[in-house]
């Protein structure tokens, strides 16, 4: 059982259109983030949302729109996708370092792979 | 600021040498976290190790060690005999105690370990 699972792990679309990836966590912890990770491997946090409030938002532009319908879950959707979008993004969970014992590390999907042609 | 910076961009090793990957980080928080993450060719991220900064102890795992050091801001990682397996992109990582949520990730690593 996948505790941090992405679709689709590929997508391939055209300059324009608007797609979605989805991510969920069956691990039970609160916080979710997106990871944008491009062509150098370069990755940047994109969001991070903790028990469904967004609590970081890196001046990513407003194309992109996450959407956590519940703390499970955490869906990223991109408008009008231009090239540069182009990169693999990775969901994570956390449960924080509040917890005795925590590592307080993230546990990564497998990452999406997004082409824009 | 907080930044990581990882200046060895691509290290090529034949099997069984020792390796060390250099991470510097910044930051003006008393409390923070350092981390390495591996990303094999496969392309997914695996967890290391995490160190608090109060913990300035060393750590040995297997054939990875982890030699923390305040005064230089750095915290580098060391392979012993590496092995083709170990070949991938190594991050080094940071959070800050104000701002647990966001990781900040140097530029990475490329390991090569050739037989």
């Amino acid at each position: 059982d996948t505790a941090v699972s992405q679709t689709p792990k590929y997508l391939v679309t055209q300059m324009g259109n608007d797609k979605s990836i989805k991510c969920e966590q069956n691990l039970g912890h609160d916080t979710m983030y997106w990871y944008k990770q491009d062509s150098k491997k370069f990755l940047k946090i994109m969001f991070s949302y903790n028990n469904k409030e967004l609590i970081i938002n890196e001046t990513v532009p407003n194309r992109f729109s996450p959407k956590s319908p519940d703390k499970a879950h955490l869906n990223l959707h991109i408008n009008s996708l231009e090239l540069g979008d182009s990169a693999v993004y990775f969901c994570a969970s956390s449960q924080g370092y509040e917890l005795a014992g925590n590592t307080g590390e993230l546990f990564f999907g497998e990452g999406s792979r997004l082409t824009v042609l | 600021a907080q930044k990581v910076t990882q200046a060895q961009t691509e290290i090529s090793v034949v099997e069984k040498e020792d390796v060390t990957l250099d991470c510097v980080y910044e930051t003006r928080d008393t409390t923070y976290y350092l981390f390495w993450y591996k990303q094999p060719p496969s392309g997914e991220l695996v967890f290391l190790i995490r160190r608090n900064s109060f913990d300035e102890q060393n750590e040995i795992s297997g054939r990875y060690s982890w030699n923390f050091q305040k005064s230089t801001s750095s915290f580098n990682f060391t392979i012993t005999a590496s092995q083709v397996v170990d070949s991938a992109v190594y991050f080094c990582a940071l959070s800050e105690g104000s701002d647990t949520d966001k990781l900040i990730f140097g530029t990475g690593t490329r390991l090569q370990v050739f037989p």
